[in-house]
């Protein structure tokens, strides 16, 4: 089946620290991926996405690769901000009209 | 364009209740959703609506059902609430000229008493 594994929290880490979120995924066929963030109090926002093999999806500074030899999608940023402070998903998809599988979400605290 | 929209932002029912959690989305999209988000769990799909005029079940579909009144529209009904649905609920939609990308309305935290 399909499924999304990602590291537990919270994480909590000094503004400018490097982050790493470690993300594995279980599937059939060739799956997209994403990482999403939520805000307090607000709903999931795409961060960033790939939709194949050795793909690098970036956005605000953050990066992640897709590594279909290690079926992984780490989450990365080299200096992160107090703005950061939020829970991150990584979901996979089969493809457009299928459903979407989310790991359970890391929750990133960077205090100042 | 205001995205994907939910009423209401906030509930409270006493068990047995009934309620209906409106979805709309202004994007032209195929495909709707809807999860449930719990502490530690993540998001669950409960349904969805691959087009305008499926719908299948998700994860999590028991004491639930939905409505895709149209392409714009997808609707989620508790028909008698329990404390069990006690959550977050978020709607998302995709599919715009091919792009699997989802994109989630602003939630609807339910209380059931």
């Amino acid at each position: 089946g399909n499924s999304v594994t990602q590291m537990e929290g919270p994480v909590t880490l000094s503004e400018e620290a490097f982050l790493t979120i470690n993300c594995t995924y279980t599937a059939t066929g060739y799956p997209s991926l994403f990482w999403y963030v939520q805000y307090p109090g607000e709903g999931l926002q795409l961060l960033l996405k790939a939709t194949k093999a050795d793909d690098k999806g970036s956005n605000k500074g953050f990066e992640a690769t897709y590594r279909k030899e290690t079926t992984s999608f780490h989450l990365e940023k080299g200096s992160v901000q107090v703005s950061d402070s939020a829970v991150y998903f990584c979901a996979l998809t089969r493809g457009t009209g299928n459903q979407f599988y989310f790991g359970t979400g890391t929750s990133l605290t960077v205090i100042p | 364009n205001a995205g994907v929209t939910q009423t209401p932002k906030f509930q409270v029912l006493k068990t047995g209740q009934s309620m209906t959690l409106q979805c709309a989305q202004d994007m032209n999209h195929n495909s709707m959703y809807w999860y449930r988000q719990d502490p530690g769990m993540g998001l669950r799909l409960i349904y969805y609506s691959a087009s305008e005029g499926t719908t299948d079940k998700g994860e999590v579909p028991n004491g639930y059902n939905v409505s895709r009144l149209n392409k714009r529209e997808f609707s989620l009904r508790l028909e008698s609430a329990a404390p069990s649905q006690t959550s977050v609920y978020f709607c998302a939609s995709s599919g715009r000229q091919g792009s699997e990308t989802q994109y989630f309305g602003p939630g609807t935290r339910l209380l059931v008493l």
